[in-house]
């Protein structure tokens, strides 16, 4: 079985500042997609960005991007220019892309970070 | 597009009673969901995986008498909490794949459900 685990319990960062959340996966698959949620006071869960094993290059989204590290199974999101809206919990997130079974798409989640932006 | 709904969004209900949660896929087709639990500033943990059509795959541990999950249809899915209990108060998240045969890397998740069991 997949598992993830995010150390950073709570973060903080200055508005304008970067900050950097870590994750950790264990698998034996070869391919599969990692992904990163945000789920704001609201606990609507927002997808942030993802990224397939099988590409080499870290995936950006405007002022988020991620360090991939295969073999390391590595998966941290960085978030530069912080902004008050980027206060939240971070959820990291592994998908399995094995297409078979009843279960096909399952996520399993890390523990999640909760981030905390100061003016 | 892409839209998940629950309804209700909070529930509160006497202990010994039932109560249905609905997820919604409102502008798609989604042959599988997925129903979570949260826990206040804790992960969302996997209960169950509800194809259409066929009876629910749940994950260790979750009591399938006690969380009925129902997907009669290709947009519906529902979930059941039966004589429910104060330790079942949670919030509820559910998800929704898009059907076979459409490239998806992610799943697309309801508003959640607070469930309050009194």
């Amino acid at each position: 079985a997949q598992t993830v685990t995010q150390s950073q319990p709570e973060m903080s960062v200055q508005e304008a500042e970067t900050v950097t959340l870590s994750c950790t996966y264990d698998t034996s698959e070869s391919d599969y997609y990692l992904f990163w949620y945000k789920q704001p006071p609201s606990r609507q869960m927002i997808l942030v960005i993802r990224q397939e094993a099988y590409k080499q290059q870290n995936a950006t989204e405007n002022r988020f991007s991620v360090n991939f590290q295969k073999a390391a199974k590595s998966f941290s999101l960085k978030i530069s220019d912080s902004q008050l809206g980027d206060a939240a919990m971070y959820f990291c997130a592994y998908r399995s892309q094995d297409a078979g079974g009843t279960s096909y798409g399952k996520l399993t989640f890390g523990q999640g970070t909760i981030l905390t932006v100061h003016p | 597009g892409a839209v998940v709904s629950q309804h209700p969004s909070r529930v509160i209900c006497k202990s010994g009673t039932s109560v249905k949660i609905e997820c919604r896929s409102l502008d798609f087709q989604a042959t599988t969901m997925f129903w979570y639990r949260q826990f206040p500033k804790q992960s969302l943990m996997l209960m169950a995986t509800s194809n259409e059509g066929s009876k629910a795959t749940y994950e260790q541990g979750v009591e399938k008498d006690k969380f009925l999950i129902n997907h009669a249809s290709l947009t519906l899915s529902t979930l059941t909490v039966t004589s429910a209990h104060p330790e079942d108060s949670s919030f509820y998240i559910c998800s929704a794949r898009k059907g076979l045969g459409q490239v998806t890397y992610e799943q697309y998740f309801g508003p959640g459900t607070r469930l309050t069991v009194t």
